[in-house]
């Protein structure tokens, strides 16, 4: 069974160009989330979808940042205007159930974002 | 607000050693607790989910152990290797608040 997929990998930009990053769940995941990990910090939540539901955007910026799950199952992250501060690894998740539930949680690989 | 430690930083041991990382919590009104293992530049991989009701799990040489009374949590590791060497992080789920993460343990197995 395939993982949590995420694209792309690597990405470098200069600051102020927008940039993208798409996240595939496990099949049958209901509940995805996107995740912020800074070197030598553990990852912090950005935004938890319950299907196509954005239930916890409660630490995203919205003034840059945005998040789509219009079939409730791929993700888009996007930032615009990428900042130097947003250089970072962009983690997604996703599990069966959702906060409330005991359900497991499944990393992708991550995308590393480096904004010059 | 639940905050999550986990001692040492880091931790170097020569290969065969048994080893115990360490996570504590302050608010014990948990769901589940859960291990994962993350290598340079990779994503992150469940090793264990413990439950609020269970008090340990097990799988292979890893033994991980909960007891909310004290907030503490320990991953026990048995015969090190050096293919264990990575980052391992604890990470709590409360219900309806987000995964809260402790910044890890860097761990090096020396052969």
């Amino acid at each position: 069974e395939a993982g949590v997929v995420q694209s792309p990998r690597y990405k470098i930009i200069e600051k102020k160009q927008p940039v993208a990053f798409w996240c595939n769940p496990i099949s049958g995941h209901n509940t995805l989330y996107w995740y912020l990990q800074n070197l030598g910090q553990g990852p912090e939540l950005l935004i938890r979808y319950e299907n196509e539901e954005a239930v916890d955007d409660s630490q995203l910026p919205k003034d840059r940042f945005s998040a789509e799950r219009l079939k409730g199952v791929d993700s888009t992250l996007k930032i615009q205007p990428a900042e130097l501060g947003d250089s970072a690894v962009y983690l997604c998740a996703s599990s069966i159930g959702g906060a409330t539930n005991t359900g497991e949680l499944f990393f992708g690989e991550g995308s590393r974002l480096t904004v010059l | 607000k639940q905050e999550v430690t986990q001692i040492p930083a880091a931790l170097s041991v020569p290969e065969g050693e048994n080893l115990v990382l360490n996570c504590s919590f302050t608010d014990s009104a948990i769901y589940n607790l859960q291990w994962f293992r993350q290598d340079p530049g990779k994503g992150l991989t469940s090793l264990l989910l413990i439950q609020s009701s269970q008090r340990e799990q097990t799988s292979g040489r890893l033994n991980a152990s909960l007891d909310k009374s004290s907030g503490r949590s320990t991953l026990y590791i048995a015969a090190s290797q050096p293919g264990d060497s990575a980052t391992y992080l604890c990470a709590l789920n409360s219900g309806n608040t987000p995964l809260v993460f402790g910044k890890g343990t860097r761990l090096s197995v020396i052969a």
